[in-house]
């Protein structure tokens, strides 16, 4: 079955430091990865998106990830932290048909 | 338009009340999503337009949830007979073409109580 399982609930950093939030996927194909971003009252945004051209993708607001076959994954990360990076992150999984798979999310937080 | 638009944006209905959610796509845009968001999860995939046409309904929960997109822009999610457990907040997206995997644009979301 494809699935997306988000590892963390929850991730707190201090502003400056790196920021990882996990991804594994289950799929029996390679299959195409996002990340979006959702701010509190705000729509959800496209944070960046793996499509098999390249396998580090470079997002929006420094965030990138990387698409590991071998591990099933697609970590995302940032070198370091901003304050108005806290948010609740998702992984998203759009399948081989219409339907499109997100992740429980991971509550990014932000300590000064 | 500028992105899509969903309204209400708030809706309070009493249970067993019909309520009527509605989403404008960005103009132009081939394929319309519509997911629910209960509190402190993920959305969960209701239902695929494709221009007029409804291709996968197989998130609806029941049948008391129905969607329509009857000319191929606007679509509305209708929930009759409404219950507690479908308060929630009912997103929808638009994606440019009928592609699978190409990047869905969200809308701000309207979040349902049900009292």
């Amino acid at each position: 079955a494809q699935s997306v399982t988000q590892l963390d609930s929850h991730v707190s950093v201090s502003e400056g430091t790196p920021v990882l939030l996990r991804c594994n996927y289950s799929s029996s194909y390679s299959p195409s990865l996002f990340w979006y971003v959702q701010h509190p009252n705000k729509g959800l945004q496209l944070l960046l998106k793996y499509t098999s051209a390249a396998t580090l993708v470079k997002g929006i607001n420094g965030f990138e990830a990387e698409f590991k076959k071998s591990e099933t994954s697609f970590h995302l990360t940032k070198p370091s932290a901003h304050m108005s990076d806290a948010a609740e992150y998702f992984c998203v999984f759009p399948t081989g048909g219409f339907k499109t798979i997100f992740g429980a999310g991971t509550r990014l937080f932000v300590k000064a | 338009g500028a992105g899509v638009s969903q309204s209400p944006r708030y809706k309070v209905a009493k249970r067993g009340q019909d309520v009527a959610l509605r989403c404008d796509p960005i103009s132009g845009h081939v394929s319309l999503f519509w997911y629910q968001q209960a509190l402190g999860q993920g959305p969960e995939f209701l239902t695929y337009f494709q221009n007029e046409a409804q291709l996968d309904k197989s998130g609806l929960p029941s049948d008391r949830f129905f969607a329509e997109r009857p000319e191929g822009s606007v679509s509305t999610l209708k929930i009759q007979r409404t219950q507690q457990e479908d308060s929630a907040v009912y997103l929808c997206a638009s994606s440019r073409t009928g592609a699978v995997g190409n990047e869905q644009f969200f809308g701000p979301g309207t979040r349902l109580t049900v009292l």
